[in-house]
């Protein structure tokens, strides 16, 4: 069956480190990929998306290109901020499910 | 004002009490969903509705029981609960439910975080 994988959490980061959180996907068809993030005491909010191969979704400075050779959706930014401490869910939608991964938790240090 | 509304952001009930949760969306979405957030578990998916209708129940204990009178408002009633029912619940919408398509996103609400005494 479709399944997500990321990487586990804690990452621990100092400010303006460059950051990768790895996500890695089995399916069947072409789903569409997705990055949510999780602030303290909120809900789920999308971060960003890719519909198709070789799409590169983008915002706030992430960024996160569908590869379907090697089935990833890594998730990338250049510069973290302290701000971006969260819990980064990679998420897969399919014909009839939509499969999340654990969650990865970020710490971005002062 | 959010596209997704829960109330209440926190709920604290002992085991014997009749409770309930309240999810509205505004974005006029036809699939609602439940999630339970454990601490660390993955997001588990409660119950699915499409259309008014249930369409996934995965394998829930019936002192949760949902109602969706509505696209636009889904509930949770919660009756005789345990303790390690409590989580943050999280209700979300989506334009369909069996669409693979990236118009079909999901959008979260912010959740209601259940104390169970």
């Amino acid at each position: 069956g479709d399944s997500v994988t990321q990487m586990e959490g804690p990452v621990t980061l100092s400010e303006e480190a460059f950051l990768t959180i790895n996500c890695t996907y089995t399916a069947t068809g072409y789903p569409s990929l997705f990055w949510y993030v999780q602030y303290p005491g909120e809900g789920l909010q999308l971060l960003l998306k890719a519909t198709k191969a070789d799409d590169k979704g983008s915002n706030k400075g992430f960024e996160a290109t569908y590869r379907k050779e090697t089935t990833s959706f890594h998730l990338e930014k250049g510069s973290v901020q302290v701000s971006d401490s969260a819990v980064y869910f990679c998420a897969l939608f399919g014909e009839d499910k939509i499969i999340f991964g654990k969650g990865t938790r970020l710490h971005i240090l002062p | 004002e959010t596209g997704v509304t829960q109330t209440p952001r926190h709920l604290v009930m002992g085991m014997t009490n009749k409770k309930s949760l309240k999810c509205e969306q505004h974005l006029g979405h036809n699939a609602m969903y439940w999630y339970k957030q454990s601490a660390k578990k993955p997001l588990e998916l409660m119950f699915v509705y499409n259309f008014k209708e249930q369409t996934e129940n995965n394998s829930v204990p019936s002192r949760f029981s949902p109602e969706c009178p509505n696209s636009s408002h889904l509930f949770l009633h919660l009756h005789t609960l345990q303790p390690e029912d409590s989580a943050l619940y999280l209700c979300a919408s989506s334009r369909g439910h069996r669409v693979s398509s990236g118009a079909n996103v999901l959008t979260f609400g912010a959740g209601s975080r259940l104390t169970v005494l």
